[in-house]
């Protein structure tokens, strides 16, 4: 079964700060990454995906991951944080479930990120 | 408009209690999921449903029963509510046309009193 891996549970950072949240991903076949983020209170909204093609995908907010398939990594970065950057970020990974033609969706245990004004 | 909805938002309710939560979505998708977020902010699958048939089942207490009437709803029952059933549930849709992206709703917070 497929799993994803975030490594930093907890990022606190200064405005202007540049950012890297890691995300690694076990599965051997064809992958669709994703990154969402959660504002507190709110619900899941996409960043950024990766299908195929170029690498490197930007998303929105001024965010952008990288797709390292030899690492089997999809980090997220941005160059500057600001405040209202701060929530919680969650990479995950699509798969074909079973060959079922559905698709299951699977989380990274996300990470929280605060930035500091 | 909005493209998944769920109701109610929030559902504070005694153990034992039986409870449903109700999703739409009106995006013409052919999947529907239901998540659960715990405490630490954990996003786990509970089940899909793919044209109205359960597709994806994961290891889930069989007092949370999904239905779907049509495949633009998916409704979550829950029996016999315990203290450990609290969390956030998302509901969300994706279309089955390759590669999918999934859209979710605004969650409802159960608390389990």
């Amino acid at each position: 079964a497929q799993s994803v891996s975030q490594h930093n549970h907890h990022v606190i950072l200064s405005e202007a700060a540049s950012l890297e949240l890691g995300c690694n991903y076990s599965y051997g076949g064809t992958v669709n990454l994703f990154w969402y983020v959660q504002y507190p209170g709110q619900h899941l909204q996409l960043l950024l995906k990766y299908f195929s093609g170029d690498p490197l995908v930007k998303g929105i907010k001024g965010f952008e991951a990288e797709f390292i398939k030899s690492k089997f990594s999809f980090n997220l970065r941005k160059p500057s944080v600001q405040w209202s950057d701060t929530a919680e970020y969650f990479c995950a990974v699509n798969v074909e479930y079973s060959g079922a033609g559905s698709y299951q969706l699977t989380f990274g245990k996300g990470t929280k990120l605060s930035v500091i004004p | 408009d909005t493209a998944v909805s769920q109701t109610p938002k929030y559902l504070v309710t005694q153990m034992g209690n039986d409870k449903s939560i109700k999703c739409e979505q009106n995006l013409g998708h052919d999947t529907m999921y239901w998540y659960k977020q715990d405490s630490k902010k954990f996003l786990k699958i509970m089940f899909s449903y793919n044209n109205k048939e359960l597709i994806i089942n994961e290891t889930v207490p069989n007092r949370f029963s999904p239905k779907s009437p049509d495949k633009a709803h998916l409704n979550l029952h829950i029996n016999s509510l315990e203290l450990g059933d609290s969390a956030v549930y998302f509901c969300a849709s994706s279309q089955d046309s390759a590669p999918p992206e999934a859209f979710f709703g605004q969650g409802t917070r159960l608390t389990v009193v």
